[in-house]
């Protein structure tokens, strides 16, 4: 079993509406948890950080975190055609506090 | 500016030559991280180093090598060793456990 799994997609939304991504992983232990969005050929850069069960807002962006069921989610609202990029879920693994466990990323396409 | 420096941003290299790929930061960040990512796939880890001097390795540490003598720096060698280098290789830095991770731009390697 992957540490890190997402679908990868792609999901396809028209502009305007909410794009839910989806990531679970292995480690009931993990405490810390990130969504990334990459666009093709870039590296990755951060959108949202959560620690704490439940949710997190910032701006057009939501994720949520659900340790007794191990899954953490990312809402995008309002998606624009600029949202259009891989979103890579990362959790700070099982062996060291440090490191940094990626999943395969969901691409996501945003219909205008 | 703050930031991650990979360099060179494209490198080119014979089958059978090892290459070493530079990253530098300026962060004052304890924690360096070197990854490589294929076409189409997610992030995953080489080498990861918490400390200066030390380092541990990640999933794929076959047939690469690091140094991390000083905190700023912490150069990728990828060897003879490796059966397929050819990837878009992405360093990147956080200040603690458990926290995010920033990247730099990324180089990537083609051999021929």
């Amino acid at each position: 079993q992957k540490e890190v799994e997402q679908n990868s997609g792609p999901l396809s939304v028209p502009e305007g509406a909410i794009a839910s991504l989806n990531c679970t992983y292995s480690d009931r232990g993990s405490q810390s948890f990130f969504w990334y969005r990459q666009y093709s050929g870039k590296s990755p850069e951060l959108i949202m950080f959560i620690y704490s069960n439940g949710d997190k807002e910032d701006g057009r962006f939501t994720a949520q975190l659900n340790k007794a069921s191990q899954y953490v989610s990312l809402l995008i609202r309002d998606s624009q055609p600029s949202d259009s990029a891989t979103y890579l879920c990362a959790v700070v693994g099982p062996d060291s506090s440090y490191k940094l466990i990626f999943g395969s990323g969901t691409r996501l396409l945003v219909r205008p | 500016d703050g930031g991650i420096t990979q360099s060179p941003k494209y490198l080119f290299r014979k089958e059978g030559q090892n290459v070493t790929l530079s990253c530098e930061q300026n962060l004052n960040h304890d924690a360096m991280y070197w990854y490589r990512q294929d076409p189409g796939q997610g992030l995953r880890l080489i080498y990861y180093s918490q400390i200066v001097n030390d380092f541990q390795k990640g999933d794929i540490a076959e047939g690469y090598s690091v140094s991390r003598e000083k905190k700023e720096s912490f150069p990728l060698t990828v060897t003879s060793a490796q059966k397929n280098p050819t990837a878009f290789y992405l360093c990147a830095s956080s200040n603690g456990e458990g926290t995010e991770a920033f990247f730099g731009q990324g180089t990537r390697l083609t051999v021929v």
